[in-house]
């Protein structure tokens, strides 16, 4: 059975720094592409960022608000994903789910349950 | 980006009864190669993560009740929810994975009248 749990989430100030993790199960880790979705509090999806796969080169790709000031990175020791969020700013207040990209690139199938991330001072 | 646009932003329902959501892109997902809409469906019920319903605007998910049904092609697209039951309650995103950068549609609220 699939797994994603998220940790690290919090109150951070502007221009702040958090680590968002994710722990993976379930599934081969180090192959699978792999992605972060957020959620303003009562608003809709919006796709931050995702990483390939090992055997494509764990290259990463960000949406343009992030750009710049976030990075995605995997443990493969630990199985753990990671989004390093750097220069907080108030419009990134939001859950942050991490999940995983199924049989094509995009196509979302299995989520975790989030984790919320406040910016505020 | 593909900008998704869905109407209505609500809709109501008696149970029973059936809800028809539309999803609209802002340019052509569907990929003249293999033939396929590069659209996708989520169901996320209060504070829960979203579901994966269908792919391939049409395809629905193992275990997704035949109630759900996807169609449409190139920019237009349609999800109905037939035989409308309580633990339908939730807001639906549509989704294209066409562009390296999945966009979502606003979403769309479900509720039983």
């Amino acid at each position: 059975e699939v797994q994603l749990v998220e940790s690290g989430g919090g109150l951070v100030k502007p221009g702040g720094s958090l680590r968002l993790s994710c722990a993976a199960s379930g599934f081969t880790f180090s192959n699978a592409w792999m992605t972060w979705v957020r959620q303003a509090p009562g608003k809709g999806l919006e796709w931050v960022g995702r990483i390939k796969g090992r055997n494509a080169g764990e290259t990463t790709d960000f949406a343009a608000p992030v750009t710049g000031r976030f990075t995605i990175s995997k443990d493969h020791s630990k199985e753990t994903l990671f989004l390093q969020m750097n220069n907080l700013k108030s419009e990134d207040t939001g859950v942050y789910y991490c999940a995983t990209y199924g049989d094509y690139a995009g196509l979302i199938d299995y989520w975790g349950q989030g984790t919320l991330v406040a910016v505020s001072s | 980006d593909i900008v998704m646009t869905q109407s209505p932003d609500s809709v109501v329902v008696s149970l029973g009864g059936r809800a028809t959501i539309n999803c609209k892109s802002s340019e052509s997902i569907l990929y003249s190669s293999n033939n396929k809409n590069y659209l996708a469906w989520y169901q996320q019920k209060p504070g829960q993560p979203p579901k994966l319903l269908i792919h391939w605007a049409s395809t629905r998910e193992s275990g997704v009740p035949d109630r759900f049904i996807g169609s449409g092609s190139g920019t237009d697209f349609t999800l109905t929810v037939s035989g409308l039951q309580a633990e339908d309650v939730a807001v639906y995103y549509c989704q294209q994975y066409y562009n390296v950068h999945p966009t979502f549609g606003q979403g769309t609220r479900l509720e039983i009248k």
